[in-house]
């Protein structure tokens, strides 16, 4: 089962620069879209968040971009910061009272100084 | 801040017996769900809960799983008989996706490593 697709298992970014963390779906019925961090041994923490009726969110340094014909997303950390460095996990839902997550693999990001 | 709890942070069992994992949610949340995690795959969906009764549950969620909110507080997950590929992180985490409110994100825990011998 590969709805939800993070094609890069890690990431490496120098201080001050743009993290680019990529995410691809496969089910067009998704229309909500949610981008988790995580550290070593702790749980996700929410990061930012995109319904389908948006093509762009921004919160601080993260934005997430929304493309909707290509079932692809992306979030950019802009300036990306050593505290930045953890795993990045993009996540899904449809419509729908539960609104269980489909979860991609995960991204690590390390951001060197 | 409000968070969600979970206790313990490590259990290790041994295969055949019962483990009981314990959450606490955020107070004024009404769904509540279960998650895994196996080293190294994805996160994976095991069960909503809503109203004090199951919402959703994947396939993973076999007779052998239970859920449930004894009290006002806590969410538990109880597996009834251990196996070997149930050793996983278990991640607890509750939405307040109230009526009035199409989207809502999910605030997790921060685990139990499950360790089945």
């Amino acid at each position: 089962d590969q709805q939800v697709k993070q094609n890069s298992p890690s990431l490496s970014v120098q201080e001050g620069r743009i993290s680019i963390l990529n995410c691809d779906y496969t089910n067009s019925m998704f229309d909500y879209f949610l981008w988790y961090k995580k550290y070593p041994a702790e749980g996700p923490t929410f990061l930012i968040s995109i319904s389908s009726i948006k093509d762009k969110n921004e919160d601080g340094r993260f934005t997430v971009f929304l493309n909707k014909s290509a079932k692809h997303l992306s979030l950019h950390i802009v300036p990306s910061q050593p505290g930045d460095s953890a795993v990045y996990f993009c996540a899904a839902s449809v419509a729908g009272n539960n609104r269980k997550l489909i979860w991609g693999l995960g991204t690590s990001l390390a951001v060197n100084p | 801040e409000p968070e969600v709890t979970q206790t313990p942070s490590h259990q290790v069992t041994q295969m055949g017996q019962e483990v009981i994992l314990r959450c606490v949610p955020i107070s004024n949340h009404l769904y509540f769900y279960w998650y895994r995690q196996i080293l190294g795959q994805k996160v994976e969906f095991l069960v909503s809960f809503y109203n004090n009764e199951i919402s959703e549950k994947s396939e993973i969620f076999d007779d052998q799983f239970s859920v449930e909110r004894p009290d006002g507080s806590n969410f538990t997950l109880k597996i009834r008989s251990t196996k070997l590929e149930d050793s996983a992180m278990y991640f607890c985490a509750s939405s307040v996706t109230t009526s009035g409110t199409r989207y809502n994100e999910q605030f997790f825990g921060p685990g139990t490593r499950l360790t089945v011998l």
